[in-house]
């Protein structure tokens, strides 16, 4: 079947602009993650949904970032005024529920801030 | 804190020779560990996890409790397995703590 897919691939936008990054979980996984892969940070977990809830939050650097999910399904990333330090890959993965099952990751989408 | 230390960058190997590639954890708790590759141009995917105690690839990793560590090793390194490779401890509510991952370069 189909695996977790993530739109853009690539983004480039200028300093100060909002960008909407889109994942596309597999079917039937209730849980669902982003995690931000940027240079001499590793990987980052940014916030994760269970259902429409997302009881995490705890990862998102600042309130410039927002995420939201409906009908259990698609998930957005919301970054408002982007800065040059936003730039990364975003990673978003998806779980049958959020334990400890599996996590499959998108292809990510990288975000280049200039 | 919980917390994934991988202290090298990077591993340069030849073909045919034994790797290891150290994960070391912090966690107050009974952890659970896994080992995540993502090959050139491939999405992150789930190599192994210590609760399976599985060989995949030929690849191995123990938990060890007292010295905190879950390294992964193969005895014989295959060019195949040139990648980057993450430590992760699975955290309550589902997220995972990743080390900051190990380039495993084998060369020919």
């Amino acid at each position: 079947g189909a695996g977790v897919s993530q739109s853009p691939s690539n983004k480039v936008t200028e300093k100060g602009k909002d960008v909407e990054l889109r994942c596309d979980p597999i079917s039937g996984h209730t849980a669902l993650y982003w995690y931000r892969q940027s240079l001499g940070q590793g990987l980052e977990f940014l916030i994760y949904f269970q259902g429409n809830s997302a009881p995490d939050k705890s990862g998102l650097p600042s309130d410039r970032f927002s995420a939201e999910r409906t009908g259990g399904s698609v998930s957005t990333l919301t970054i408002q005024r982007t800065q040059q330090e936003d730039s990364a890959v975003y990673l978003c993965a998806s779980s049958l529920a959020a334990s400890r099952y599996e996590q499959y990751f998108g292809p990510g989408t990288r975000l280049t801030v200039t | 804190a919980q917390r994934v230390t991988q202290p090298e960058k990077l591993l340069s190997v030849f073909k045919g020779a034994p790797v290891e590639l150290k994960c070391n954890y912090s966690y107050s708790g009974s952890p659970e560990l896994f080992w995540y590759v993502q090959y050139s141009r491939q999405r992150l995917q789930l190599l192994l996890r210590h609760i399976s105690r599985e060989s995949i690839k030929g690849f191995t990793a123990d938990l060890n409790k007292g010295e905190t560590s879950f390294h992964l090793k193969k005895p014989f390194a295959q060019e195949e397995d040139s990648a980057m490779y993450y430590c992760a401890l699975y955290n309550q509510g589902g997220k995972l703590i990743f080390g900051q991952g190990t380039e495993l370069s084998v060369k020919p």
